[in-house]
């Protein structure tokens, strides 16, 4: 089945030591996002792809990068996490049509000791 | 309102019980209200998509209404089930496009546990 699926589903980093979560996606869409959902709060969007097109959102900290080196494939980089860094993180995926459904991987639940 | 807002925060009802929630959200520059369902360990899916005001949409035992004039829309859900347990998520989108791209703002959703 076409799906959004996220590697790995649950991630253990050391303060301060960079970590990579992958997401990818076989609905050939051209837009994909990254959110963070921390502890009983709102998932919130750090930044979006459309196909290489890059949209940063204001607040996302610098230690958040992320990567697109084709249509499947998204990157979420934390260079060097801190305990704050702690979340789910969730990948998506929309097509630029009137309605912009977003279709969701499971999320990889982050843990920083 | 400033942000998207939800209440309850959690909700406790008894299999056939009928329940609905709030989502409230800005109603400025207002395009569309995305309702999901998010189980325990899955994926979120989308439930609902609605834009213009005074909208009904069902699925099954599941609806909403959208007033966009001042902000709100409400999920039924009617005879709750055990497997309706989920945490239901609300998010407004802003603009259609340009380079917004569909960007939505969530609340921080209703968690609904039904109990046999």
């Amino acid at each position: 089945d076409a799906m959004v699926i996220q590697n790995p589903r649950y991630q253990v980093t050391q303060f301060g030591k960079p970590v990579t979560l992958s997401c990818s996606q076989t609905l050939n869409h051209n837009v994909m996002y990254w959110y963070q959902q921390k502890s009983s709060q709102a998932p919130k969007l750090l930044f979006h792809y459309y196909d290489k097109d890059f949209n940063n959102e204001a607040d996302t900290p610098d230690n958040f990068q992320s990567r697109r080196p084709n249509t499947s494939f998204c990157f979420l980089d934390i260079r060097s996490p801190g305990l704050g860094d702690a979340a789910m993180y969730l990948c998506a995926t929309s097509v630029p049509t009137i309605s912009y459904e977003q279709y969701f991987g499971p999320g990889t639940r982050l843990t920083v000791t | 309102i400033l942000n998207v807002e939800q209440s309850p925060q959690s909700l406790h009802v008894q299999e056939g019980d009928s329940t609905n929630f709030t989502c409230s959200f800005p109603s400025s520059n207002f395009y569309a209200l995305h309702w999901y369902r998010w189980e325990t360990a899955k994926s979120p899916e989308a439930l609902f998509v609605m834009t213009l005001n005074g909208d009904e949409k069902k699925k099954g035992r599941i609806s909403a209404t959208l007033n966009t004039k001042e902000g709100y829309s409400y999920l039924y859900i009617k005879g709750s089930q055990p497997e309706d347990s989920a945490t239901y998520l609300c998010a407004s989108q802003a603009d259609a496009g340009g380079t917004s791209y569909g960007k939505l703002t969530f609340g921080q959703g209703t968690i609904l546990t039904v109990h046999p």
